[in-house]
């Protein structure tokens, strides 16, 4: 596709049950970062791959978060025994070089997770 | 600690008129400061974007002032419409390949018609 495509739109989860969100960013895109968009404020860091290595995972909020992108494209976040904290809107997002270039962040529409 | 302070929280301006949102840092490395437009349900996309080299950059309505000894920046919407209307969120990279984006808390703009 066009554009940063994300699974599944929308999300609702029992305390406790593990989820797994899907993104599939802009073909040929070197980097893809996750952010977590709480109700009312701006992204926050995740984590970020170049390729498929996971360079930085230092905004996990905790060792349930686990990120994959085994082949450097289609990637996932998955959230095990959910808590209701982790409701938010998890945002995709891909650019067409490494992160050290200034280039243009492309997110996807997001993922809206509601833990019960 | 809030490395990137935006304000206001939300803003409501008349069509025709000029919407300004303000940003500060800290952080004297950061070296790329873009601005993002998000509308409800949707992603944020980029609009504008600055190197602290220059001092202010224009495209369209679009203006970022950059003021580097104040740590400063701020955007400017001339001639705000009411498809204007989303929240803004002005952000900071730092500066090498270890750099990531922080984003502000956002400005939420209303433009009445």
């Amino acid at each position: 596709g066009a554009g940063v495509s994300q699974s599944p739109r929308y999300k609702v989860a029992k305390r406790g049950q593990d989820v797994a969100l899907r993104c599939d960013p802009i073909s040929g895109h070197v980097s893809l970062f996750w952010y977590q968009q709480a109700l009312g404020q701006g992204p926050e860091f995740l984590t970020y791959f170049q390729n498929e290595a996971q360079l930085d995972k230092s905004g996990l909020p905790s060792d349930r978060f686990f990120a994959e992108r085994p082949e450097g494209s289609v990637s996932t976040l998955k959230i095990q025994r959910t808590q209701q904290e982790d409701s938010a809107v998890y945002l995709c997002a891909s650019s067409l070089g490494d992160r050290g270039m200034a280039g243009e962040l492309f997110f996807g529409e997001g993922s809206r997770l509601t833990v019960l | 600690q809030q490395q990137v302070k935006q304000s206001p929280q939300s803003l409501i301006v008349q069509k025709g008129g000029i919407s300004i949102i303000n940003c500060a840092y800290e952080n004297t490395a950061f070296d790329y400061f873009p601005w993002y437009q998000q509308f409800p349900g949707k992603g944020p996309a980029l609009l504008i974007a600055i190197r602290p080299d220059v001092s202010e950059k224009k495209e369209g309505r679009f203006t970022i002032s950059f003021n580097k000894s104040a740590k400063q920046f701020s955007l400017h919407i001339m001639d705000s419409q009411p498809g204007d209307s989303a929240t803004y969120f002005c952000a900071a990279r730092n500066g090498g390949s270890q750099g990531n984006l922080i984003f502000g808390k956002g400005t939420k703009l209303s433009v009445k018609p």
